[in-house]
């Protein structure tokens, strides 16, 4: 099993439209969550940090849930600038500033 | 400044060439990182420094050396590269574990 494991994707939405992705992890102790959002050719860029309470910055809104180790990222009215690939990121309670990235999502929203 | 800056933007290297890697961020942070991202793939750690010492070498080749050589400077210095090599060269910075990175843009490396 890997240590963080994505929705494969890609997702294919209209403007406009309710996207979530879903993130597990397989480690218990891991510290801290992250989603990072790049776009083609561009480096990765920290989206949200995620906190067991639950976060939101405008369309977007980060969950974590420590029981089931998983982490999800709602985007609300999808917009065609939102086009990228959304990378779920874990910090394990051990490794002294190693974090471990997801595969990645695709997101395509489509006029 | 909130920026990490890396140089060169792109980079052609024959297979004898030894060539170098720079990043510089002056933010305050206490930890730089090197990873490789290979087309869509995720990044993959190569190296981390904390408080300029080595403290995570994700068994990368020795054609890859880094140096830490202040807390705002991180170079990656490359010798004898494999066509393999090829990939898109990022750095990284951050305060601590819980703050999350922030990249550079890159250097794409093509080694011919």
């Amino acid at each position: 099993r890997k240590e963080v494991e994505q929705d494969p994707g890609p997702f294919n939405v209209p403007e406009g439209a309710t996207v979530a992705f879903n993130c597990t992890y397989s480690n218990s102790a891991s510290q801290s969550f992250f989603w990072y959002r790049q776009d083609c050719r561009k480096e990765p860029k920290l989206l949200m940090s995620v906190y067991s309470s639950g976060n939101e910055d405008g369309r977007f809104t980060a969950q974590l849930n420590r029981a089931s180790q998983y982490i999800s990222l709602l985007i609300r009215d999808s917009k065609l600038s939102d086009s990228a690939t959304y990378l779920c990121v874990v910090t394990p309670h051990t490794g002294g500033f190693k974090t471990i990235f997801g595969a990645g999502t695709r997101l395509f929203v489509k006029a | 400044d909130t920026e990490v800056t890396q140089t060169p933007k792109h980079l052609v290297m024959g297979m004898t060439n030894k060539k170098s890697l720079k990043c510089e961020q002056h933010m305050g942070h206490r930890a730089m990182y090197w990873y490789k991202q290979k087309a869509k793939k995720p990044p993959e750690l190569m190296f981390v420094y904390s408080y300029e010492k080595l403290s995570i070498n994700e068994s990368v080749p020795s054609r890859f050396s880094p140096e830490c050589p202040n807390s705002s400077l991180l170079n990656l210095h490359l010798h004898a590269l494999q066509p393999e090599d090829s990939a898109l060269y990022l750095c990284a910075s951050s305060q601590d574990q819980a703050a999350g990175y922030t990249f550079g843009s890159g250097t794409r490396l093509t080694v011919v």
